[in-house]
């Protein structure tokens, strides 16, 4: 059965700083999304990684994917107020459509 | 574009009351899913479809109901609402190509079973 774990689940920092938030899964896929989602709001797509090797990136934020290692991260630069929210990974089971999420990060910037 | 509309955006329901949650998209999207969001726990897939008449289960299927006569809707019914179906509830479609550019959520729809 497919498990998607991140870490940590709770992240507070200070502006300015960086920090990684880590997802991993347990079966093999190579599609993996990222979603951010702000208190009582729907999810917004950050980034979907298709390969091997995939990193995308979108002012402070960077996304990448190790298929082999089924480990995917996203990097946060100079951390700013604006990012507070909620960051979730998911993964596509079998390339199918079924997707599966983490927990979620709840991400705190202060400042 | 109105993108993935859900309604409603609230309700409560008495255990054993039955409902449709709606879902609607104008982006002729060919997959739509239904997740809940429960605290803790992220999001589970209850139902999804590749296309209209295809329907196949997720993660938690167990007592929703669904159908896709049409591309533009997917409504999931509550057969017989428990309290352990309290929860957010998200509509969810993509193109079958643009799965790469990530899925397209609805605002949700928050319910409560007394």
């Amino acid at each position: 059965e497919l498990k998607v774990e991140q870490n940590p689940l709770f992240l507070s920092m200070q502006e300015g700083k960086n920090y990684t938030i880590y997802c991993n899964y347990s079966t093999t896929s190579d599609r993996l999304y990222w979603y951010r989602q702000d208190p009582g709001k729907s999810l917004e797509s950050l980034f979907v990684l298709l390969s091997n090797g995939a990193v995308k990136q979108e002012g402070r934020l960077m996304a990448s994917l190790d298929t082999k290692a089924r480990l995917s991260t996203l990097h946060i630069t100079a951390a700013v107020h604006d990012l507070s929210a909620t960051y979730f990974c998911a993964v596509d089971l079998y390339n199918n459509n079924d997707m599966r999420f983490g927990a979620g990060t709840r991400l705190t910037v202060k400042p | 574009n109105a993108g993935v509309t859900q309604t409603p955006k609230f309700q409560v329901l008495k255990t054993g009351q039955s409902m449709t949650l709606q879902c609607a998209q104008d982006m002729n999207h060919e997959y739509m899913s239904w997740y809940r969001q429960d605290p803790g726990m992220g999001l589970r897939l209850i139902h999804y479809s590749v296309g209209a008449g295809i329907t196949d289960q997720g993660e938690v299927p167990n007592g929703y109901n669904v159908s896709r006569s049409t591309t533009e809707d997917f409504p999931l019914r509550l057969l017989s609402a428990a309290p352990s179906q309290t929860s957010v509830y998200f509509c969810a479609s993509s193109t079958r190509t643009g799965v790469a550019y990530g899925y397209t959520f609805g605002s949700g729809t928050r319910l409560t079973v007394v």
